[in-house]
């Protein structure tokens, strides 16, 4: 099967802190990209999306970065709270290519209180 | 509006043996994709379906395939069960168009004996 090859990093913050998740996408023609948080037990949720005309979005406290040039994303979360901690995963999916998405390896948040 | 549903929420079964799954996504969403979750290899694309129709398929065998409904329901099946195949069966629907996002289940956890 197909997937982005990152090993499984952790990031431990401080509630209160800014966290940042940074993501290295595979395909240069990749023109949607998606956010999630998946919490133990659960499927993923949806966070955030961005199209590749864009370089910046702004959700509620998340915001996402994209980086075409060195294909690289970015999800930010300002004072990162308990609740946040998960494993967040990037996903990106490639002009016509429908419901396929190519996810990341994930990225697992830890929020001390 | 209900989310996506999957059923059963846990599946044991021994090798050899085959199983369905079930996913009813979000209503008026055509898209279902499927996806599995291991450990190793994280979230991998199995397949798409959009209007009855398998419009995309990821690296998989043909031991697993599927199908969807007219009412947009979608049912997997894994035929000649492998211990390899233990892992977190996720479904995700969408409206279809490759920019718009995918949203999850809480899987059907598969355990193979």
């Amino acid at each position: 099967g197909e997937s982005v090859g990152l090993h499984l990093p952790t990031l431990s913050v401080q509630e209160g802190d800014n966290s940042i998740i940074n993501c290295a996408y595979s395909n240069s023609a990749s023109d949607y990209f998606i956010w999630y948080k998946q919490e133990s037990g659960k499927g993923p949720q949806f966070i955030i999306d961005i199209r590749s005309n864009m370089d910046k979005r702004q959700g509620q406290r998340v915001t996402v970065l994209l980086n075409k040039t060195v294909k690289h994303l970015s999800l930010q979360i300002a004072a990162t709270q308990p609740g946040d901690s998960a494993v967040y995963f990037c996903a990106e999916n490639g002009y016509n290519q429908g419901g396929k998405l190519i996810f990341g390896q994930g990225t697992e948040l830890s929020v001390k209180p | 509006k209900a989310g996506v549903t999957q059923t059963p929420r846990y599946l044991i079964k021994t090798r050899g043996q085959q199983v369905t799954l079930s996913c009813s996504p979000i209503s008026g969403h055509r898209s279902v994709s499927w996806y599995q979750q291991t450990p190793g290899q994280g979230l991998q694309f199995l397949f798409e379906y959009f209007s009855e129709t398998q419009r995309n398929k990821g690296n998989f065998p043909g031991r697993f395939s599927g199908r969807q409904f007219s009412n947009s329901r979608s049912e997997m099946n894994v035929s000649t069960l492998e211990l390899g195949d233990s892992a977190l069966y996720l479904c995700a629907s969408s409206q279809g168009q490759g920019d718009q996002p995918q949203h999850f289940g809480d899987g059907t956890r598969l355990s193979i004996l």
